[in-house]
């Protein structure tokens, strides 16, 4: 079945680091590709998506990349604030269950 | 427009009780789906709705339920809880279902806890 993999957090950065938070995914099919985030007490928002191999999905500073050769989405962002305090979520939409498949998610610890 | 709306945001319930989740989804959106959140086992989906059918459902116990209205709105029921059960409830939001490209749109959640 379809399963997605993330990074162990949590990550904890110094503002304006640079972030990478590796994302690998296994899947039949062409899914399409998301990161999700989710602030304390809050529900998920989405952060970007790509549709196709080679998209590359941006929002707010951040990127990633659907590299359909390594399987990968990781999410990237140049310089980090405090405000991105949050943990991210990678998914892939499942045509077939008609449902998201979620990595464990990744928490980010961002200290002024 | 208005976002997806989750009632009632916390709920403590006591083993064996019943439980019902509400979710009113973005005017327009005709999917709606369920997913349970906790910290062992991550984001797991539950059910997704369709024009009032269920399309699909996870690996849940029959205790898990859901019904869509003509109006889009979703519930999820609960019977008979388990310490388990515990968890925080999201509700999603679609045009034509999360399997397709469109962009899910999830609620705030129910925080449920069983005593």
């Amino acid at each position: 079945g379809n399963s997605v993999t993330q990074m162990e957090g949590p990550v904890t950065l110094s503002e304006e680091a640079f972030l990478t938070i590796n994302c690998t995914y296994t899947a039949t099919g062409y899914p399409s590709l998301f990161w999700y985030v989710q602030y304390p007490g809050e529900g998920l928002q989405l952060l970007l998506k790509a549709t196709k191999a080679d998209d590359k999905g941006s929002n707010k500073g951040f990127e990633a990349t659907y590299r359909k050769e390594t399987t990968s989405f990781h999410l990237e962002k140049g310089s980090v604030q405090v405000s991105d305090s949050a943990v991210y979520f990678c998914a892939l939409s499942d045509t077939g269950r008609r449902a998201l498949t979620f990595g464990s998610g990744t928490r980010l610890q961002v200290q002024p | 427009k208005a976002g997806v709306t989750q009632t009632p945001r916390y709920l403590i319930k006591t083993r064996g009780q019943q439980v019902t989740l509400s979710c009113s989804p973005i005017s327009g959106h005709r999917s709606v789906s369920w997913y349970q959140q906790t910290p062992g086992q991550g984001l797991q989906f539950l059910f997704e709705y369709f024009s009032e059918t269920q399309r699909n459902k996870g690996n849940f116990p029959g205790r898990f339920s859901g019904r869509q209205f003509s109006n889009s709105r979703s519930e999820m029921n609960v019977s008979t809880l388990e310490l388990g059960d515990s968890a925080l409830y999201l509700c999603a939001s679609s045009l034509e279902g999360q399997g397709s490209n469109t962009e899910a749109f999830f609620g705030q959640g129910t925080r449920l806890t069983v005593v």
